[in-house]
């Protein structure tokens, strides 16, 4: 059935590093994915997707790369800043579906 | 564009009272959707709309109620409250059937 996991659900960086926060699917079915940023309090944001005929998409300090083989989704942050730290949610969709189903995301923590 | 709003920001609640969380959106979207956010989980959606007089149920629906009679607004009712509807509730939208949604800041609801 539908589920999307994250593999840590906590992640400590330092300041200027490279983030990857890694996500799993089990839907082989599933050809849309998304990548959420939560700060505390709230609302989730937008920060980057994909469909499954791409591999991988760049946005500004942000890469997903998708690997449809092992059922397996990434959100790289280039050069991390204070302003990252957030809980980073997945979410996949199987085409035809009506519903994005969320994993249970993972709380990214930035060290000066 | 204000985006998405709801209110209230904050509710209490005691057992057995019954309320309405509201969620208006200017984008023009037809898709609408509520979820709810417990700590240490993802977000579950409860409803959907796919339009103005459609709605449909998610994947924790109980002890909720929708109606979508503009295309701007989606209204959840919580019938008779429980502390187990003690959470954090979102609604969203797109213009493109369950993709790219945009969040609400959130309505957080305490049941007595």
């Amino acid at each position: 059935g539908e589920s999307v996991g994250l593999h840590l659900p906590t992640l400590s960086v330092q300041e200027g590093d490279n983030s990857i926060i890694n996500c799993a699917y089990s839907n082989s079915a599933s050809d849309y994915f998304i990548w959420y940023k939560q700060e505390s309090g709230k609302g989730p944001q937008f920060i980057i997707d994909i469909r499954s005929n791409m591999d991988k998409r760049q946005g500004q300090r942000v890469t997903v790369l998708l690997n449809k083989t092992v059922k397996h989704l990434s959100l790289q942050i280039a050069a991390t800043q204070p302003g990252d730290s957030a809980v980073y949610f997945c979410a996949e969709n199987v085409q035809g579906a009506q519903k994005l189903v969320f994993g249970q995301g993972t709380r990214l923590t930035i060290n000066p | 564009n204000a985006g998405v709003t709801q209110t209230p920001k904050f509710q209490v609640l005691k057992t057995g009272q019954s309320m309405t969380l509201q969620c208006a959106q200017d984008m023009n979207h037809e898709y609408m959707s509520w979820y709810r956010q417990d700590p240490g989980m993802g977000l579950r959606l409860i409803h959907y709309s796919v339009g103005a007089g459609i709605t449909d149920q998610g994947e924790v629906p109980n002890g909720y109620n929708v109606s979508r009679s503009t295309t701007e607004d989606f209204p959840l009712r919580l019938l008779s409250a429980a502390p187990s509807q003690t959470s954090v509730y979102f609604c969203a939208s797109t213009g493109t059937t369950n993709e790219k949604l945009f969040f609400g800041s959130g309505t957080q609801l305490s049941v007595l």
